[in-house]
């Protein structure tokens, strides 16, 4: 099956400080979605994006599916950036998709 | 997008026995699936629901040990047998309506004792 590793693993950022989150595939996806979950355990969508790039205020992401990477941008952090974000990504849209390990962020003030 | 209620939101068991997590969606999904959230991992697919069928299940999970029902495009429910305290997790149900984005219910968090 597909492999998904995300890094870095764990990531204290000060508050206003910018940050690169990286997620690489195995295999070609044709699904890919970032999540933020919350201290309190809710998953957040925050983009669908198996190719290109998007963005949402002070979160942008690009994904480049021929090199099987993709790339989450968080801006002028703030502490209620803190939490999991994960990357799962899917051979197909309509498949079941598969969660990277995880990146951990903490922001502080 | 559409919401997913799960529930119990929470509950503590007794090992030996079982519990039954539901999960409504607000309007019809193609595809529905259970995670399992062990405490500081990621999500790890447990089965794929399929409506008036018997679920797909992932490698290490078992019909016996995790039986899920989905009797309309609504609707799920997964069983939790014979619990242990390695069963202690967060179950997640997700919903997808095909066009790949999925959506998660706010999760069940369970401990065993």
């Amino acid at each position: 099956g597909i492999q998904v590793e995300q890094s870095p693993p764990d990531l204290i950022l000060q508050e206003g400080a910018n940050s690169t989150l990286r997620c690489n595939f195995s295999d070609s996806v044709n699904n890919l979605q970032w999540f933020h979950q919350n201290p309190w355990g809710q998953l957040i969508n925050l983009f669908y994006i198996p190719s290109g790039t998007k963005q949402n205020g002070r979160l942008s992401a690009t994904t480049v599916a021929t090199e099987r990477y993709s790339l989450l941008y968080i801006s002028s952090s703030q502490t209620t950036d803190s939490g999991v974000y994960f990357c799962a990504v899917g051979k197909t849209s309509y498949d079941k998709v598969i969660f990277g390990p995880g990146t951990s962020l903490s922001v502080i003030p | 997008s559409a919401v997913i209620s799960q529930k119990p939101s929470r509950d503590i068991c007794q090992r030996g026995t079982s519990l039954t997590i539901q999960c409504q969606v607000d309007s019809q999904v193609t595809m529905m699936f259970w995670y399992r959230q062990q405490p500081g991992q990621s999500l790890t697919l447990i089965a794929t629901a399929n409506q008036g069928s018997e679920a797909t299940y992932e490698s290490g999970f078992v019909i016996d040990k995790f039986p899920i029902s989905r009797p309309n495009l609504t609707f799920s429910t997964l069983t939790v047998s014979n619990m242990s305290p390695e069963d202690s997790s967060i179950y997640l149900c997700s919903g997808d309506r095909g066009r790949g984005e999925a959506f998660f219910g706010q999760g069940t968090r369970l401990t065993v004792v």
